[in-house]
Parts: structure tokens; C-alpha cells; sequence
């Protein structure tokens, strides 16, 4: 069972808006990443995190910011939503060699 | 940037019926990981493979890492309508994950 949860599962916005999707794990895990998903599309990588403090740019930042204080909790904020902003955000975490627990995602809308 | 293409990119066939599906790229991966996605949820992961000729089997699934560690082949006999859904490849090179175009399939009952 995936120990991994991110909410809010579905946010409608205004563009110009901050928001925050949030993204815990109980498992202890170390590496954690954030990755965008248009809908039956492939997964794009937007951040990642090998431990506390540690936080690395993927190849789709997407005008985000992410944080590391903790293990169990991944933030990612979007300081200024825009309409090219919606899609769907994956949570992960992993240990050893795959990618073994995703979130069930956030599916956001920007208006 | 690692890209994996998969193919076909759609899929639509009677349950009962044989099919694979398709994981290609250019890159060599550590290893290889095969995800199904049922709409509005995450991917569940449904195999590792790490050595280059691995083949593995889960029921009615097959997986094959090809030799030289570039390619991988998902295999499902006797479909149920049960395997619907998004499935995903992903390599693995230097602690990052590289994902696949995705191949979508849907049995038909």
C-alpha cells in the first residue's frame, strides 16, 4: 500500500494566484520528485530532492520552487499560476533502483 | 535528455486477445521499470528489470530488458478488460528517471 499522499487532489484557480500543492510520505524515503502530466501523456520531470535541503531543478521547472525541510514533505509552490500552468502534478518518492510509490496526484485548472 | 519511445501509442483490442507493447531508446539505463496509470490516480509500479536479457513474468505479463539494456518489451497474454489503463516505461540513468510516451490500452470486452 503507497504511504504517499498529496493534496488537494483537484484546485481550480485565477491566473495571477500563489499556490502551494502539498506532498507527504511516512515511508522514510530520501529521494522525492515532482513531475507534470497532461492527461494520457508521459510524465515530465519539474523538481527533485535527494535528502533534507537538497533540491534539484528537472527539465520542466515549470516557474516553481520547491522545499526540503523535511523527509516526509515535498511542497511545490507556484508564486504566479497561469493558464499554460494546468495539468496534473505527480508526487513520487523512491528508494534503490525504480521509482516505487506515486501520490494519486493534483489536478490543477487555471483560469 | 534520455528519450524512450513507446509504441503503439494506442491500443484497442478484444479480451482474450495476445499483445506487447513496445519501449525503445537510443540511451543505455541501469535499469528499466514498466507502470500501469488507471485515469485520475498515480502509476503503480509493476516491474524492475535491471540485467541486460531479463525477462520477467507476473501472471499474464512478460517483461524483456533487452541486451544491451536500451529496450524493453511488455508482453500481456490473454487480455482482460482488468489491464486498461496507461502503461508506462521508465530508465533509469545516473539516480534520474526518464519516462516513456506512454502506450494506452484499452480491452474491450
Amino acid at each position: 500500500e503507497a504511504d504517499i499522499y498529496q493534496t488537494p487532489r483537484y484546485l481550480v484557480i485565477g491566473t495571477g494566484k500563489k499556490i502551494t500543492l502539498e506532498c507527504s510520505q511516512t515511508m522514510g524515503h530520501d529521494k522525492m520528485y515532482w513531475y507534470q502530466q497532461d492527461p494520457g501523456m508521459e510524465l515530465h520531470l519539474i523538481h527533485y530532492s535527494y535528502g533534507v535541503n537538497s533540491t534539484e531543478k528537472g527539465d520542466l521547472s515549470s516557474e516553481s520552487t520547491v522545499s526540503r525541510i523535511r523527509t516526509e514533505h515535498f511542497p511545490l509552490t507556484l508564486e504566479s499560476a497561469r493558464p499554460s500552468h494546468t495539468s496534473q502534478y505527480l508526487c513520487a518518492s523512491s528508494v534503490g533502483k525504480s521509482i516505487q510509490y506515486f501520490g494519486a496526484g493534483t489536478r490543477l485548472s487555471v483560469l | 535528455t534520455q528519450l524512450l519511445e513507446q509504441s503503439p501509442q494506442f491500443l484497442s483490442i478484444q479480451e482474450g486477445e495476445n499483445l506487447t507493447v513496445y519501449c525503445n531508446s537510443s540511451s543505455v539505463f541501469s535499469s528499466l521499470q514498466w507502470y500501469r496509470q488507471e485515469p485520475g490516480e498515480g502509476p503503480v509500479l509493476l516491474v524492475t528489470v535491471v540485467t541486460g536479457g531479463e525477462v520477467k513474468k507476473l501472471k499474464r505479463l512478460t517483461f524483456q530488458f533487452g541486451d544491451a539494456r536500451k529496450d524493453s518489451s511488455l508482453h500481456i497474454t490473454a487480455a482482460q478488460t482488468g489491464d486498461t489503463g496507461l502503461y508506462l516505461c521508465a530508465g533509469e540513468s545516473g539516480n534520474q528517471f526518464y519516462f516513456g510516451t506512454g502506450t494506452s490500452l484499452t480491452v474491450i470486452p
